[in-house]
């Protein structure tokens, strides 16, 4: 296991599917986060897991989106009726919560979804 | 409401030079600093960070600064190489507890230049 895997890469979807994405972060990471970046901007923070608790959401996860981390694993983003502005780049990260107070975050390649 | 922003969308350094790119930020929460670097189709790659506690900190070609005063960074790469073209993006963390969420600078797309 060399780094967080994300799956699909690319997923083209028409307005009003439902679409799931799939993280696995590092495996001995705690934290898993869920970005979303749009073309020209940095990612902007969705959501954040420790272990399997959800324990944090930004006000841009509408009540469409929603994401699990069963057993703490890997984790699942779905969005349901897709709008176009949904279009976007879906970038997952993990770190490790121990001893140091400051970690980094390690992302994945992400998930490029194309709502038609 | 930009908490993190690069001022400069883009810039452009001959091979061999020093490239700097600067990253300014509003919230006086923030704590812990970090440079990530990205090409195009992959995420972000984890470059270097710094921690409010510290004005620099240098691995190898890269260093960054902290002005904490002036709630300024920055990142020097030297001597820049080609294959330091990327976007790169300035990233704050709000708190040493809690979620440790990142957020965003719009990114400057640095160019080496052979």
């Amino acid at each position: 296991d060399t780094g967080v895997s994300q799956d699909p890469r690319h997923k083209i979807t028409k307005r009003g599917q439902n679409v799931t994405f799939r993280c696995d972060p590092i495996s001995e990471h705690n934290r898993l986060y869920w970005y979303r970046q749009t073309l020209g901007q940095g990612p902007e923070f969705l959501t954040y897991f420790q272990n399997e608790a959800q324990l944090e959401k930004s006000r841009l996860l509408s009540d469409r989106f929603s994401a699990e981390r069963p057993k703490g694993s890997f984790s699942t983003l779905e969005i349901q009726r897709t709008e176009q502005g949904d279009s976007a780049m879906y970038l997952c990260a993990s770190s490790f919560r121990g001893s140091s107070v400051y970690n980094e975050q390690f992302f994945g390649p992400g998930t490029r979804l194309t709502v038609l | 409401d930009q908490q993190v922003k690069q001022n400069s969308p883009s810039l452009s350094v001959q091979e061999g030079r020093i490239s700097i790119l600067n990253c300014d930020y509003t919230n006086s929460m923030f704590d812990y600093f970090l440079w990530y670097k990205k090409y195009p189709a992959e995420g972000p790659t984890f470059l270097i960070s710094i921690s409010s506690i510290k004005d620099k900190n240098e691995d190898g070609r890269f260093t960054v600064f902290l002005n904490k005063s002036a709630k300024h960074l920055s990142l020097h790469i030297v001597p820049s190489q080609p294959g330091d073209s990327a976007v790169y993006f300035c990233a704050a963390s709000p708190g040493s507890s809690g979620a440790q969420k990142l957020v965003f600078g719009q990114g400057t797309r640095l160019t080496i230049n052979p």
